[in-house]
Order: C-alpha cells, then sequence, then structure tokens
C-alpha cells in the first residue's frame, strides 16, 4: 500500500491569492493524480501528473489555473491560482499501486482550502 | 457521459444491516469500488466487484452487482459506530469516475 501525506491539512486564504498544496507518497509511482471535492460533491478529477512531461488536465481545468509540479516520482505539487470563493474544496492527492487482483488507488487525506 | 448516482444520507440503528445503492450509466465499466471517507481523511478503498460478478461477500460487507440494471449496493451487517462516514461508490472505465457519496449515520 501508499502511504501519502499532504501539506497544509487546511487553509484559509483571501480572494486574489495563490496556494500551492503539496503530496508526498512514501513509494515511487509513475502517475499522481489530482482530485476536487466540493462540498456535498462528487470528487472530481483536475489532472494527471506524470513526472518528466507536462500534467494532463481534464475537461473543465487548465494549467494557468491549476498549475502542476512533479520533480520526481514521490512528489507533487497543485496550485490554486488566483482564488475565488468558489474554489473552497477539499483537494485530494492520489496515486494508484500495484495490488491483488489489479492496481489499487490510494487517497491522501486532503487540503481542505477555504476562499474568502 | 459517465455518471454515477447514489442517495445522500442513510440513518441505520446500530447493529442493524445498512445497504447503500448506487446507480451508474457506463454499461463498459470493468470494475465498480466502494470507498469509506472518514472525517478528516482521505478515501479508502473498501472493496471491489468485477463486472462480470454479481456479489462479493468480505466479512461484514457483501456487494451486490445488477448489470442489467446498472445497480451496484453494499451492505454493511451488524452496523457499528466505526462504520459512520461517507461511502463513495466509483466505476472504472479508462477512467475512475465517483459519486456523491452517501453519509452513513449510526444511531444508538
Amino acid at each position: 500500500s501508499a502511504v501519502i501525506s499532504q501539506k497544509p491539512s487546511r487553509d484559509i486564504c483571501q480572494r486574489g491569492t495563490s496556494l500551492t498544496i503539496q503530496c508526498q507518497v512514501d513509494s515511487q509511482v509513475t502517475m499522481m493524480f489530482w482530485y476536487r471535492q466540493q462540498p456535498g460533491q462528487s470528487l472530481t478529477l483536475i489532472a494527471t501528473a506524470n513526472q518528466g512531461s507536462e500534467a494532463t488536465y481534464e475537461s473543465g481545468f487548465v494549467i494557468d489555473k491549476f498549475p502542476i509540479s512533479r520533480p520526481n516520482l514521490t512528489f507533487s505539487t497543485l496550485t490554486v491560482s488566483n482564488m475565488s470563493p468558489e474554489d473552497s474544496s477539499i483537494y485530494l492527492c492520489s496515486v494508484f499501486q500495484p495490488g491483488l487482483p489489479h492496481y489499487e488507488q490510494y487517497f491522501g487525506p486532503g487540503t481542505r482550502l477555504t476562499v474568502t | 457521459g459517465e455518471d454515477v448516482e447514489q442517495s445522500l444520507f442513510l440513518s441505520v440503528r446500530e447493529g442493524d444491516s445498512s445497504v447503500i445503492n448506487c446507480t451508474y450509466t457506463d454499461s463498459s465499466s470493468t470494475y465498480l469500488y466502494w470507498y469509506k471517507q472518514e472525517p478528516g481523511a482521505g478515501l479508502q478503498l473498501l472493496t471491489y466487484i468485477f463486472s462480470n460478478m454479481d456479489m462479493k461477500q468480505d466479512q461484514r460487507l457483501t456487494v451486490l452487482l445488477n448489470k442489467k440494471d446498472k445497480h451496484l449496493s453494499l451492505r454493511i451487517a451488524d452496523t457499528q459506530t466505526g462504520d459512520s462516514a461517507i461511502y463513495f461508490c466509483a466505476e472504472k472505465d479508462d477512467k475512475i469516475i465517483f459519486g456523491k457519496g452517501t453519509r452513513l449515520h449510526i444511531l444508538p
């Protein structure tokens, strides 16, 4: 199994500012994912972060708003730029790890962001 | 597009069985999952079922899949206070699609 930590665990930010969320995994993984969990909503995939290449963004998410770094196989950051109250959400980092009978998906504890 | 629907709340008395239901739209889903999210924690994979199975049992958990109706359920036998959490149904084809989660509340 993979153990994932995120920093910060929560933050309250003013609109117009940016916040960078860190994700650290205890083992090397090829693909890391960033999800958003808005209040009362399902998890929405923001992007897939591969080491050594640009992140792949899902429909509705753009690099200028959510720049992602993936400097090595155990670490990634997601920045929420020029924040507005609509960005208030829980942001979750996730990885796939080999499991039986197939890959299993593990999630970090999440970063709870409130934008005022 | 793909969609996963589940009721948002369920209240169950301690010791009774909990049944959480889910419907999905993508008939080509290969795996269907149940995740548990406790307060302040990330999602934890509880169990999964392959799309060619009808039922899977794992200790207190029973997953039933009706592929014709695209209906998935999770039954928790002898529900305990530690089962209080949000339960997410998810389907996987090329990527995983999550439902909005069912908040399970345990009554004393």
